[in-house]
């Protein structure tokens, strides 16, 4: 069973504190590992799309770095500020013979002013 | 862009009852998704769409569940009968490439069954 592990489950910052959350994978047959972020009461949003390793993107404050052969990706947020706040989720796809966005339970964050 | 569409956005209905929930992908996106969102589990892929064709429904519960996609444009996911059990957030998402395309996801449908 394919399993993505995030952690840590929650997190509750100070306002202008950088913070980063670790998203586990299987290292073999890796084909794409994605970011979302998920505000409350709304549907999740695509921050990052990886394959390459060794892969490093940024949006703004928020950058996240890939590395397939040891099987996690980590996503930093630089500064955090209160509309930081929401559910960061990843999700692994392996190649094969489906194309299975394969998610995790995401990472809470909570950011106070 | 309109973005992904779902309908409806709440429904309750009582238990045995049919449940259909409906979804308009993003025009010109080749892969539509049904996810389903539950406290214990988190996003499960219940089945996913390629060209309207179903790709994999290894995700799908059970025979109490279905999927259609009659046309590139419109995609129902149907419950019968429905069971208390079943009440969660249904998600559709749809994308354009295989794998490295990002999912667009609509705003999903809050289903509760009494």
């Amino acid at each position: 069973i394919l399993n993505v592990e995030q952690s840590p489950q929650s997190l509750h910052v100070q306002e202008g504190d950088s913070t980063n959350f670790t998203c586990s994978f299987p290292s073999s047959n890796f084909y794409a590992l994605h970011w979302y972020r998920w505000e409350t009461a709304k549907s999740p949003e695509a921050l990052f799309v990886m394959t390459l390793n060794g892969d490093e993107k940024k949006k703004g404050r928020i950058s996240a770095t890939l590395n397939t052969k040891e099987g996690y990706s980590y996503l930093y947020i630089k500064g955090s500020q209160p509309e930081d706040s929401a559910t960061y989720l990843c999700a692994f796809i392996y190649g094969g013979a489906t194309n299975k966005l394969i998610f995790g339970t995401g990472t809470l964050l909570a950011v106070q002013p | 862009d309109a973005g992904v569409i779902q309908s409806p956005r709440h429904e309750v209905t009582e238990m045995g009852q049919e449940v259909t929930l409906r979804c308009k992908p993003i025009s010109g996106h080749d892969y539509l998704f049904w996810y389903r969102q539950t406290m214990m589990r988190g996003l499960e892929l219940l089945i996913y769409f390629n060209n309207n064709v179903p790709i994999d429904d290894s995700g799908m519960p059970e025979d109490r569940f279905s999927a259609k996609m009659p046309n590139a444009s419109f995609s129902t996911l149907k419950i019968q009968p429905s069971e208390p059990r079943d009440s969660a957030v249904y998600f559709c998402a749809s994308s354009r490439t295989k794998g490295t395309g990002e999912l667009f996801f609509g705003e999903g449908s809050r289903l509760t069954v009494l």
